[in-house]
Order: structure tokens, then sequence, then C-alpha cells
């Protein structure tokens, strides 16, 4: 059965720290895999990752995949309150996309 | 347990056609959201419904696009007329409320437009 894992499930840091939110998956067809931040209401695409060992980066924000062990990272460095979120994986695969349960990261001023 | 659901899972269709797509939320969740993923974009927000109010309608892309949801149970999202454009993965994903709070994906309908 297709899944992603995403750990850990909640996360309370303070600003300024780094910090590394993981995403497992086994997915028949991997085509992709999707990283998404949700606050209120749409989550809001991040990263797309089709190649491993590359890494991508945006900001404060980088991600890599790794298609050997099926994993991907999603790294907030010098973090701030605005990045209060909860963090979603997802794998695209040839039919669906199937998400993770995501990651609820709480930044403390 | 059970999540929610979607179907179809993959829906091909012709140009002008009208098209209805069916999502099952997890039981006891309030609030019920429709996106839109289309080939290599972000997902796109399309409606929003939270127990008995009225339904946040700020995404639909035009009036071709409709949806219904009883009580706190099934919804489905109608395209009018189809166009190619339309083609997508279509994805529902239920809360226990509204607002900030975890939503469960469904597996989504590949909607293809030919």
């Amino acid at each position: 059965e297709d899944k992603v894992v995403q750990s850990p499930l909640s996360l309370v840091v303070h600003e300024g720290d780094t910090v590394t939110l993981n995403c497992s998956y086994e997915v028949t067809n991997f085509r992709s895999l999707l990283w998404y931040k949700q606050e209120k209401k749409a989550p809001t695409f991040l990263f797309m990752l089709t190649s491993s060992g590359i890494e991508k980066k945006s900001g404060r924000l980088s991600s890599i995949l790794d298609k050997k062990e099926l994993f991907s990272i999603l790294n907030i460095t010098a973090t701030q309150t605005g990045d209060s979120a909860i963090y979603l994986c997802a794998a695209n695969r040839d039919d669906k996309i199937i998400f993770g349960k995501g990651t609820r990261l709480h930044i403390l001023p | 347990g059970a999540g929610v659901s979607q179907s179809p899972s993959n829906k091909v269709t012709e140009k002008g056609k009208d098209v209805e797509l069916r999502c099952d939320p997890i039981s006891g969740h309030t609030a019920l959201y429709w996106y839109r993923q289309r080939l290599g974009q972000g997902l796109e927000f399309l409606i929003y419904f939270q127990g008995n109010s009225a339904p946040d309608k700020s995404g639909l892309p035009s009036d071709r696009f409709s949806a219904e949801r009883t009580g706190e149970s099934v919804s489905t999202l109608t395209i009018q007329r189809t166009q190619q454009e339309d083609s997508a993965v279509y994805l529902c994903a239920s809360s226990l409320v509204g607002g900030n709070y975890e939503q469960y994906f469904g597996p989504g309908t590949r909607l293809t437009v030919t």
C-alpha cells in the first residue's frame, strides 16, 4: 500500500532555531515529491523534487530528495514566528497524489 | 480507519461534456475543501464547506464550476461544459473543524479533457 510518513508530527522551537522536517515514502510509479506549507485555508506550494541529491532552496527554506532511501527533508534556518504552520509532504505518482499527515511547526518568539 | 475517499480515480471526458466528482470525507469532519492541482503547479483552492455555513466559493475559477455538500457528508464537484484547461487532479480534503487544523487529503480524481 502506498504511504507517505512525516515526522515529527509536531515540533515547537524558539525563533532563530533551525528545524529539519522528515518525509519518507513508499509509492509505486513515483514521479515527484512535493512540499507544502499549510496556513489557514489552502496549502502553499514550496518545492517539487524529482531528482536525487539536488538541493532546492528558497530563502531560508531548502529541501532535498533521496530516491534510493525514499526520503526527503525540509530544512528551515533562522526560523521566524511566521514559519508556524503545518508542513505537508506529498508523493506524486502517475495517477494520484498521496499526502502525509503533516508536521505541525510552532515557533516561539 | 477510513480516510477521505474520492471517485472516480480517473476520468477522461470530451470537451463540452459535464463531469461530476465525488468526495467522501472522514466521518465527523465538519470542514471539507476542494482543490485543483494542475501539472507542475501548486494546489489551487476551489471551495470550502464548514458545517451548515454558506460555503466559501472564492476559489471557483468560473461559473462552470459548482459544488454541493449535504450536511457534513458527501460532496460533489460539478464541472459543466468542460474545457481542456480543466484537466488536472482534483483533490478533496476534510478536517475536524475549519481553520488551522490538519487537513486529510483524498487520493484525488485525475480529470483529462480531450
